[in-house]
């Protein structure tokens, strides 16, 4: 079975600092690694993902996450945190050869101006 | 393109009543899926589809039905509600099954079952 842990249901943040949204996983074999951001009313929408090659992913609106395997941990990162940024935010894992995604509780990330 | 559309956006039912929810996407992705959304447990999967004609169930499927007679539409049915079902529900599509693809939400709707 696979599983993700989202161990703050709340994060608080200065504007223009640092922040980190942790997650951890469980699968077996290859894990494919997500984030998704959730504003308001609104749908999930897709931030990054890894799914091989460099530990370090890029993805939308200057986030980034790093995939490590030996901690099992895939935190969500942002060198300077913005009011924007104030949302909802998933973790997610799929095995290799699973058709279903499963997600993590979700952590509510506050920028406070 | 709209991309995942859903309908309705908020819906009250009574206990034991019927309703489907309605899910399209025109991006013709393959892989269609329901989740529901509950405070402190995430979203979870109630149903998926690899493609037209082909469904199957996900973490929380009983009662729940769904069909999927075309690439574009991915409907989701209750079949006698129970306040259990009271949750915010959100339709997903992906261009295939693999592990590494994205998957893209629709707005979600509010169901409250009395």
């Amino acid at each position: 079975a696979q599983s993700v842990a989202q161990p703050e249901d709340q994060v608080k943040v200065a504007e223009g600092n640092p922040l980190t949204v942790k997650c951890t996983y469980s699968v077996s074999g290859n894990p494919y690694l997500f984030w998704y951001v959730q504003y308001p009313n609104r749908g999930l929408q897709f931030l990054l993902k890894y799914i091989t090659g460099d530990n370090l992913v890029k993805g939308s609106y200057g986030f980034e996450a790093e995939f490590n395997k030996s901690q099992t941990s895939f935190h969500l990162k942002k060198p300077s945190a913005l009011v924007s940024d104030s949302a909802l935010y998933f973790c997610a894992v799929r095995s290799f050869g699973n058709e279903k995604l499963t997600f993590g509780t979700g952590t509510r990330l506050t920028i406070i101006p | 393109n709209a991309g995942v559309t859903q309908t309705p956006k908020f819906q009250v039912l009574k206990t034991g009543q019927s309703m489907t929810l309605q899910c399209a996407q025109d991006m013709n992705h393959e892989y269609m899926s329901w989740y529901r959304q509950d405070p402190g447990m995430g979203l979870r999967l109630i149903h998926y589809s690899v493609g037209a004609g082909i469904t199957d169930q996900g973490e929380v499927p009983n009662g729940y039905n769904v069909s999927r007679s075309t690439t574009e539409d991915f409907p989701l049915r209750l079949l006698s509600a129970a306040p259990s079902q009271t949750s915010v529900y959100f339709c997903a599509s992906s261009s295939t099954g693999l592990t590494t693809d994205t998957q893209y939400f629709g707005p979600g709707t509010r169901l409250t079952v009395l």
